[in-house]
């Protein structure tokens, strides 16, 4: 495609669900990030995917989340049993050596 | 342990102003340096991308440079306009997975 893509744009949740967000990347990207912004924050690194290495999961804040990549395409990320400090806007990138982001997602927990 | 500081963390300036951002680094040994911009309610838009071994690059009204001795990256921006005014992040490539993010200078520039 042409840009990096992520869905859906907004997603409101109640505590204690479980939220599924999608990363699109751009066509032909190996190298695909996921970031947390909190509100007037700034971001925070969650994981790296890098071809069909093991990805770097060193970011993430808690065992409540996880991310695949299937198929060095498409990501998506995985938060469990959701709690209200899970709010923030959740980015993802592609690129290698250079990033470009996707608009976000908005993650509101209830 | 690479940190990214980004001073002053707002700013305010007049249409027409020429304004420079800095980004200071604690480890010089980096890979890369970009430059974003960033509305409110939106992701990231890149503006300049400063690859280890260049000095600078340029890009219409912007100019970025990088000094790695020294640890700054400063962000030029001539003739500001109000369309100018947003968030301006720098992110220090310490390797192509490890990337750290300053807390960004929020710029309004007044009409």
């Amino acid at each position: 495609g042409a840009g990096v893509s992520q869905s859906p744009s907004n997603k409101v949740t109640e505590k204690g669900k479980d939220v599924e967000l999608r990363c699109d990347p751009i066509s032909g990207h190996t190298a695909l990030y996921w970031y947390r912004q909190s509100l007037g924050q700034g971001l925070e690194f969650l994981i790296y995917f890098q071809g069909n290495s093991a990805p770097d999961k060193s970011g993430l804040p808690s065992d409540r989340f996880s991310a695949e990549r299937t198929g060095g395409s498409v990501s998506t990320l995985t938060i469990q049993r959701t709690q209200q400090e899970d709010s923030a806007v959740y980015l993802c990138a592609s690129g290698y050596n250079e990033q470009f982001f996707g608009p976000g997602t908005r993650l509101t927990v209830l | 342990k690479q940190e990214v500081t980004q001073i002053p963390a707002a700013l305010s300036v007049p249409e027409g102003e020429n304004l420079v951002l800095n980004c200071s680094f604690t480890d010089s040994a980096i890979y890369n340096l970009q430059w974003f911009r960033q509305d409110p309610g939106k992701g990231l838009t890149s503006l300049l991308l400063i690859q280890s071994s260049q000095r600078e690059q340029t890009s219409g009204r912007l100019n970025a440079s990088l000094d790695k001795s020294s640890g700054r990256s400063t962000l030029y921006i001539a003739a500001s306009q109000p369309g100018d005014s947003a968030t301006y992040l720098c992110a220090v490539y310490s390797s192509a997975s490890k990337i750290i993010f300053g807390s960004g200078t929020r710029l309004s520039i007044r009409p």
